[in-house]
């Protein structure tokens, strides 16, 4: 069964602080998506990376993926409170199959 | 408006009750899915389909149907629930984009069994 594990599960931070949060696998993908999801609603995408070192830039948010295409990582500059949320990754296989996998998710909570 | 619905959006049941959980997509999208959310365990997938009539197996798959008849409907289908299935449930469609689908997910149904 292909995981991948997100670190760190909680995370609270003072406004302009910066973070990185990790998403691992065993396991090759074809590409990794980044979802937000705040309370009570689906998660909503972020972003996809597809190529292996592949960089995204999305305003204060960087996403990467690994050389290998088992990992990727987002990094935010200077949070603010209305990053909080929870942060999903999600790999998606074609090997035989079209699944998504997602990771457990990061609960960001940014303070003013 | 773009959007995936689901309905309803909070249901109680007893174990055993068959249930259908709707979800429709006005976007034209090919690929559909359906996922189950647990605290602890995130988001699992519990069917998926790549156009009409094409539907297969995620990670969690027990104790649910599908079905993919029309393009812009796919009904998760319980025939015999139970507590174990209790939770929220959310519905995904998405568009091919250079070999992955980009989702976009519903409100989320929140399901107890009894």
């Amino acid at each position: 069964t292909q995981l991948l594990e997100q670190s760190p599960q909680f995370l609270s931070i003072q406004e302009g602080e910066n973070l990185t949060v990790y998403c691992n696998s065993s396991s090759v993908f074809s590409s990794l998506q980044w979802y937000r999801q705040e309370p009570g609603e689906g998660p909503v995408l972020l972003v996809t990376v597809v190529t292996g070192g592949e960089v995204k830039k999305l305003k204060r948010l960087t996403f990467q993926f690994g050389d290998a295409r088992k990992d990727s990582s987002l990094h935010i500059t200077a949070a603010q409170p209305g990053d909080t949320g929870l942060y999903l990754c999600a790999g998606f296989t074609t090997s035989g199959t079209y699944k998504y996998i997602f990771g457990t998710g990061t609960r960001l909570k940014v303070l003013a | 408006e773009a959007q995936v619905t689901q309905n309803p959006r909070y249901l109680i049941t007893v174990t055993g009750k068959k249930l259908t959980v709707t979800c429709s997509q006005n976007m034209n999208h090919e690929y559909m899915s359906w996922y189950r959310q647990d605290p602890g365990l995130g988001l699992r997938q519990i069917y998926y389909s790549m156009n009409v009539e094409v539907t297969d197996k995620g990670d969690v798959p027990e104790g649910y149907k599908v079905s993919r008849k029309e393009k812009r409907n796919f009904p998760l289908i319980l025939e015999s629930p139970s507590p174990n299935q209790t939770s929220l449930y959310f519905c995904a469609s998405g568009y091919r984009d250079r070999g992955h689908y980009e989702q976009f997910f519903g409100p989320g149904t929140r399901l107890t069994v009894l």
